[in-house]
C-alpha cells in the first residue's frame, strides 16, 4: 500500500514570494502523482500530474512540481504567488498498475498575505 | 462538460434520520468515488465503483453507510440512521481511465444535529 506525507500543514507567505509545498510518498511499485487545490467551499481541482517522462511537470496557474524518485518526493513550487493562490493543496498518489484509486496527503494550507 | 454534479449542496438533519446524497458523474466516465472530508481525518475514500460495480468498500465506516450505482450516470450514498459524528463534507469524483485524474464535485456539506 502507498502513503503520502505532506510535511507542512500550514505555509504562510507574502504576495510575490516564491513558495514550495513539500510532499513525500511511500510505495513499493511505480506510481502516478498528483497535486490538487481546494478553494473554500469547493471540490478539489487538478493542478498537475506526473505519469511518466520528464520529471518536471508544469500545471495550471503557474505551478510546477518535480518528481524525484530517489528521494520519493513530489514538491510543488511557484516562483511568485498571488493572493488568489490562498487555498488548501493536496498531494496524491496512485499505483500505476492497480487502477485509479488515490491516496491523499493531509493537505497544506497556503495563505498568501499582502 | 458539465462536471460532476452533487446534490444537495447542504443538508441539515436530526440524528436518526435517513440521509441520501446524490452524484451524477461526468458522461463517459466509468469510475466513481465517494470521499468524506473532516478536519480530524482529512480526505477519506469511502467506496469506489468501476463500470457500476463496487470495487472497494473498505473505507465505509460501518453498516449504517451504503452506496449504490444503478447506472452509469447516477450514484447514491445513504446513511441510515445518521449520527452527529457523520457530519462532514462528502465528495463524489469520477474518472474515465486509470491514468486520468479524478474530477471532483463541489461536495455536500452534511450536518447531523
Amino acid at each position: 500500500a502507498q502513503s503520502v506525507t505532506q510535511l507542512d500543514s500550514q505555509v504562510p507567505v507574502f504576495e510575490e514570494a516564491p513558495v514550495e509545498l513539500r510532499c513525500n510518498y511511500s510505495s513499493s511499485v511505480s506510481v502516478y502523482l498528483f497535486w490538487y487545490v481546494q478553494y473554500p467551499n469547493q471540490g478539489l481541482q487538478l493542478l498537475l500530474k506526473y505519469l511518466s517522462g520528464s520529471t518536471l511537470v508544469k500545471g495550471i496557474n503557474g505551478f510546477e512540481a518535480e518528481f524525484n524518485k530517489s528521494q520519493t518526493s513530489f514538491h510543488l513550487r511557484k516562483p511568485s504567488v498571488h493572493i488568489s493562490d490562498t487555498a488548501e493543496y493536496f498531494c496524491a498518489v496512485s499505483e500505476a498498475a492497480s487502477g485509479s484509486r488515490l491516496t491523499f496527503g493531509e493537505g497544506t494550507q497556503l495563505t498568501v498575505n499582502p | 462538460d458539465a462536471g460532476v454534479i452533487q446534490s444537495p449542496r447542504h443538508e441539515v438533519t436530526e440524528m436518526g434520520q435517513e440521509v441520501t446524497l446524490r452524484c451524477k458523474p461526468i458522461s463517459g466516465h466509468n469510475s466513481l468515488f465517494w470521499y468524506r472530508q473532516t478536519m480530524m481525518r482529512g480526505l477519506e475514500l469511502l467506496i469506489y465503483f468501476n463500470n457500476n460495480v463496487p470495487i472497494d468498500d473498505s473505507g465505509m465506516p460501518e453498516d449504517r453507510f451504503s452506496a449504490k450505482m444503478p447506472n452509469a450516470s447516477f450514484s447514491t450514498l445513504k446513511i441510515q440512521p445518521s449520527e452527529p459524528r457523520d457530519s462532514a463534507v462528502y465528495f463524489c469524483a469520477s474518472t474515465r481511465e486509470t491514468i486520468q485524474p479524478q474530477h471532483f464535485g463541489d461536495g455536500t456539506r452534511l450536518s447531523i444535529l
